[in-house]
């Protein structure tokens, strides 16, 4: 199965208007974290944005917010005010078992984002 | 100056031929990792190391090497390159302290083309 999947493989949104980008994941393990990386035409990966099992709020970082659904795990990145520099490939992580510190990240295959003006 | 370095940034090869592709980080992390991206297919771990003594295979090992020179390097070895190692490489560190995000660091990525 999936750990983690992303079901949008393209997604358009304009200039100003926020977006989401769905992300869900399996894990039967209480510990984990999940992470949303950045990456644009030129390639590198970007960090976002970190979300943990155990946080108790929906982790913000600037205009990217992390809807956290742990019930239904998921977890979704929220773009506000789009800008034409948000166009890129956006993927969502996860990180399992963080009592063991083993640091394994698990990638889903990604959404690519495209803003128009 | 970049915190994470790879190179070569770009290669052409041919089958059969052995390809090192290396990374170095100033971070001063313990922790790295080699992924490689094909299109469609998000990022795979090949192999990690959270310290010089300890290296470990990742889900996609197999036609691959690794070598930890020094805190601060990593290698990727293909011994004898085939054209399905054709994609796009990252490098990442992370400071494998466990609090927190504990974010990984990624390299600019090396992209390799067997033909």
């Amino acid at each position: 199965a999936q750990k983690i999947t992303q079901t949008q493989p393209g997604m358009f949104v304009q200039e100003k208007e926020a977006v989401t980008l769905d992300c869900t994941y399996d894990t039967s393990d209480p510990s984990y974290g999940l992470f949303w990386y950045k990456q644009p035409s030129s390639g590198e990966m970007i960090f976002l944005i970190y979300q943990g099992s155990y946080d108790q709020q929906n982790a913000t970082e600037g205009r990217y917010s992390l809807n956290f659904q742990k019930a239904r795990k998921s977890a979704n990145l929220v773009i506000s005010a789009s800008q034409l520099g948000d166009s890129a490939m956006y993927f969502c992580a996860m990180r399992e078992g963080l009592e063991y510190n083993t640091d394994k990240l698990i990638f889903g295959t990604g959404t690519r984002l495209q803003v128009f003006p | 100056d970049a915190d994470v370095t790879q190179t070569p940034r770009n290669r052409i090869t041919k089958t059969g031929k052995r390809i090192m592709l290396e990374c170095s980080q100033t971070k001063g992390h313990d922790r790295m990792y080699w992924y490689r991206q094909d299109p469609g297919l998000g990022l795979q771990l090949i192999y990690y190391s959270f310290d010089v003594k300890d290296i470990n295979k990742g889900e996609i090992s197999d036609g691959y090497s690794v070598s930890r020179q020094a805190q601060a390097k990593f290698s990727l070895s293909l011994e004898s390159a085939i054209p399905n190692q054709t994609a796009l490489y990252f490098c990442a560190t992370s400071e494998g302290s466990g609090l927190g995000a504990d974010e990984q660091f990624f390299g600019p990525g090396t992209r390799l083309t067997v033909l």
